[in-house]
């Protein structure tokens, strides 16, 4: 069973439009976080949270919104798509924002057209 | 910025053949980590070691944390390797992954 979901796998949405990636992690871990991978750049790192509070912002952008409803889900909230946010975004958790034993899930696949 | 780089940035081998996957960092790391990501788009973390030598199966890492280097040593390479190989190192500063740009392995039958 996956330890991390994330819904949708895949995911199309319009120029302009808004998506919600969703992300739960059954781990029991307190931190989690979000990743991006393009095809232009490397994984990289977008937002951390530990005990449902934002550590760390990467994210240049106010149309990245995370947002923790519960201890073990981390959503992403994504305003006014553009092309260039097509990307497949990988959600992560560890035991606590210290420990580097990341869990990744299986990414959400987006495409914004 | 910390900065990865890996090389190469692609491999090809016939199964059976060893391959050796380099990482080189631009700043100290408290933790180094080497990752596969599946065609299908995947991660699994595959070994962590921020200095020495560490094995796992046909996997062998070697970090030199004074030169900033880690090296990916994969034996006896078979078609299911295939896949992109990623570095990352963390810094507890930061709390977060920086990885490289992977290196791209295809095994051949």
């Amino acid at each position: 069973d996956p330890k991390i979901i994330q819904k949708p796998k895949y995911l199309v949405a319009v120029t302009g439009s808004e998506k919600i990636l969703i992300c739960e992690q059954y781990l029991g871990h307190n931190a989690m976080y979000w990743y991006r991978q393009s095809a232009k750049k490397p994984l990289e790192f977008m937002f951390s949270y530990s005990y449902q509070k934002l550590m760390d912002n990467q994210t240049a952008s106010s149309r990245f919104q995370p947002q923790s409803s519960k201890k073990n889900h981390l959503d992403l909230q994504i305003t006014a798509l553009k092309p260039d946010d097509s990307a497949t975004y990988f959600c992560a958790s560890s035991q606590d924002p210290a420990n580097s034993d990341y869990t990744f899930g299986s990414g959400t696949r987006l495409l914004v057209i | 910025g910390q900065q990865v780089q890996q090389s190469p940035a692609s491999l090809v081998l016939q199964e059976g053949e060893n391959a050796e996957l380099q990482c080189n960092f631009s700043s100290t790391a408290t933790q180094l980590q080497w990752f596969y990501q599946s065609p299908g788009g995947s991660l699994v973390s595959l070994l962590s070691n921020p200095s020495g030598t560490k094995h796992t199966g046909r996997l062998t890492s070697t970090t030199v944390t004074k030169e900033r280097r880690s090296s990916l040593h994969i034996s006896s390479s078979q078609t299911t390797d295939s896949g992109t190989y990623l570095c990352a190192i963390y810094n507890n500063a930061g709390a977060k992954l920086t990885f490289g740009g992977g290196t791209r392995l295809t095994v051949r039958p």
